[in-house]
């Protein structure tokens, strides 16, 4: 079952263009939204996270918004560059007791950015 | 100094091999995970630890044996592995802090390994 679902599986973007990737959920336990960006052969790194209780978090070029009653979350890259080409892995976190966070992924979506 | 460690960067062992992941981070962070990653394939959970103790088993087989031997490292030792098991094995760790209830769990670089 997957609990976490995202689209699109790919993306080509013009330098300069927004590039926009969304998630949706079913579990109402989650409640942290981070956003991964990977390289090919490195492990994911931590783009930019929001909590439920916040609409829309900007860092940078990077924006996430969130809508609860929706269920739904997406990443939104202005100004992309050829730089930005890379897979990006949106997850739900949930606490199952203690310290014991699990992060639920969505599938990916592999991003390129033309010159 | 947000980093997780893990060496080697790269293995390649044969099916009758025993070998070990080893990872670390001096975050102070008291969960620590095992993830798999398959080519083009989002990262599945293996294990957690909390406070250096076994929490969470995703229904790993045996062959897969971790370890935490303090709360800054974390092992996978690995034994009579299949040429399917070949993948990206990450490391992570994560803490939620009372004062901004935000989690962030970062990830290490990685250990391809190659099953021959």
């Amino acid at each position: 079952q997957q609990q976490v679902k995202q689209s699109p599986q790919s993306l080509i973007v013009q330098k300069g263009g927004i590039s926009i990737i969304n998630c949706a959920y079913e579990n109402t336990a989650f409640d942290y939204f981070p956003w991964y960006q990977q390289f090919p052969g490195k492990g994911p790194a931590l783009l930019i996270a929001i909590r439920p209780d916040v609409s829309e978090k900007k860092e940078g070029r990077f924006t996430i918004s969130f809508n609860k009653s929706a269920k739904q979350f997406s990443l939104h890259i202005m100004d992309s560059q050829p730089g930005d080409s890379a897979t990006y892995f949106c997850a739900a976190l949930t606490n199952s007791g203690g310290s014991n966070y699990k992060l639920t992924f969505g599938k990916g979506t592999l991003l390129t950015v033309n010159p | 100094d947000t980093e997780v460690t893990q060496t080697p960067k790269h293995l390649v062992m044969g099916m009758t091999n025993k070998k070990s992941l080893k990872c670390e981070q001096h975050m102070g962070h008291r969960a620590m995970y095992w993830y798999k990653q398959k080519a083009k394939k989002p990262p599945e959970l293996m294990f957690v630890y909390s406070y250096e103790k076994l929490s969470i088993n995703e229904s790993v087989p045996s062959r897969f044996s971790p370890e935490c031997p303090n709360s800054s490292l974390l092992n996978l030792h690995l034994h009579a592995l299949q040429p399917e098991d070949s993948a990206l094995y990450l490391c992570a760790s994560s803490q939620r802090t009372l004062v901004t209830m935000n989690t962030e769990a970062f990830f290490g670089q990685g250990t391809r390994l190659t099953v021959v």
